[in-house]
């Protein structure tokens, strides 16, 4: 079955960093886009960003332009680099499988990692 | 912007049949998705292009569309539909993103 599991979580201060891994089974991971959606304590999902199954396009939320980065790997995983984190940031980070190459729509949904930035 | 506005709550009794509602603000409607995320768990997809229903979700959801209005029924609602629903569109008019309602919590008491 579909698995996707998020690391690398933690706290930060603000004006730091911090990677976040997606390692992916149950599906052949080079044929999917993939995205990441955030959803901060007791808030709604906002979208973070997605990539192209081959990582050729890539979109991200205006919230986070500039400042995040998505990519991908040959080895079933997926990252999200993120830099000047502020405490707006602060929350839980999900993986998440496009149903498409392209950009169709979330079929699934890993456990989420949380991200705290704070001094 | 593309946006999708969502009732904050909605309550009913079990058996009872649960209606959320999810309102564009732009026409044409896109397609519409729902997620069901329970308690401290991730997002569950229940619908998708507006009415069609993965395997494994129980046949009481269902998803039906009209104009800007897209809407979740749970036709007997039972007491672990307790959850947070949030419709979703995909908004391609020009970079891509996706869009999420601001959810509505489902009360069955």
């Amino acid at each position: 079955q579909v698995q996707l599991v998020e690391s690398g979580g933690g706290v930060v201060q603000p004006g730091g960093s911090l990677r976040l891994s997606c390692e992916v089974s149950g599906f052949t991971f080079n044929n999917y886009g993939m995205h990441w959606v955030r959803q901060a304590p007791g808030k709604g999902l906002e979208w973070v960003a997605f990539i192209r199954y081959d990582g050729s396009n890539r979109f991200y939320a205006d919230s986070v332009k500039g400042r995040f980065i998505i990519s991908r790997d040959n080895s079933k995983t997926m990252y999200l680099q993120m830099s000047s984190l502020r405490s707006e940031d602060t929350a839980v980070y999900y993986c998440a499988k496009d149903s498409d190459y392209r950009f169709g729509y979330i079929d699934y949904w890993g456990q989420g990692t949380l991200v705290t930035v704070s001094a | 912007s593309y946006e999708l506005t969502q009732p904050p709550s909605v309550s009913v009794s079990p058996g009872q049949t649960a209606r959320i509602t999810c309102s564009a603000d732009a026409l044409p409607k896109k397609y519409v998705y729902w997620y069901q995320q329970k308690s401290g768990q991730a997002p569950v997809l229940v619908i998708y292009e507006d009415n069609k229903r993965p395997s494994g979700i129980p046949e009481r959801f269902s998803g039906s569309s009209s104009g800007t209005m897209a809407t979740l029924t749970i036709s007997g609602a039972q007491v672990e539909d307790e959850a947070d629903y949030f419709c979703s569109s995909i908004d391609s008019s020009g970079i891509h993103r996706v869009v999420f309602g601001g959810g509505t919590k489902l009360t069955v008491l």
